[in-house]
């Protein structure tokens, strides 16, 4: 099955910085790439998706990359706020193969330093 | 709109014990599924609904069952608990049918369950 290896495991940033967490995938079938936040005692929520036919994909201050050949998608949050933190988590899916399976990164704590 | 609710919030069961871990949601939704999240491993799929009616195995099944009762509830059951099932467990629905990958999951504020 796939695997999804994230990087890093926890980040600390100062507010106003950028912060970028990668994501990496073994499976080349997979064609749906979405990122999740999740704070403490909550649920993921998804901040962000990216599918294979497109490159890159913006809302407001967060970003998305993927880089089908290398296998690696990036997610890029810029001028960062201390609501940003919380643990990230990619994911990776085929929603074309019989049996739609769906991977999440191990997760990233980002904390932004006042 | 309530989205996903999960009950109960946290359960403590001794080895042996059965239960079953109750998701609802409001927003006519066709998938549903049942996730795990343990420390350093992110969430791992349990199983999914594709839609009413029907069910399948994601990555990590042993150990649990699932009902689709109707398009709204979505049931995990855990038959005889042991502790590697320690977890925080994580409900989500999806708008389109056809199971993960196919559309944006919405998460439940999940159940925290420990297994003596």
């Amino acid at each position: 099955g796939e695997n999804v290896e994230q990087h890093p495991s926890t980040l600390s940033v100062q507010e106003g910085d950028s912060a970028v967490i990668k994501c990496t995938y073994s499976d080349s079938a997979s064609n749906y790439f979405p990122w999740y936040k999740q704070e403490l005692g909550k649920g993921p929520q998804l901040i962000i998706d990216i599918r294979s036919n497109v490159g890159e994909k913006k809302d407001q201050r967060i970003a998305v990359t993927l880089n089908k050949t290398a296998k690696h998608f990036s997610l890029h949050i810029t001028e960062t706020q201390p609501e940003d933190s919380a643990v990230y988590f990619c994911a990776a899916s085929n929603s074309l193969r019989g049996g739609n399976q769906f991977y999440f990164g191990t997760g990233t704590s980002l904390t932004v330093i006042p | 709109n309530a989205g996903v609710t999960q009950t109960p919030k946290f359960q403590v069961l001794k080895t042996g014990q059965s239960m079953t871990l109750q998701c609802a949601q409001d927003m006519n939704h066709n998938s549903m599924y049942w996730y795990r999240q343990d420390p350093g491993m992110g969430l791992r799929l349990i199983y999914y609904s594709a839609s009413e009616g029907t069910t399948d195995k994601g990555e990590v099944p042993n150990g649990y069952n699932v009902s689709r009762l109707n398009k709204r509830e979505f049931s995990l059951r855990l038959e005889s608990a042991a502790p590697s099932q320690t977890s925080v467990y994580f409900c989500a629905s999806s708008r389109l049918a056809g199971g993960p990958g196919t559309d944006t999951q919405y998460f439940g504020p999940g159940t925290r369950l420990t297994v003596l």
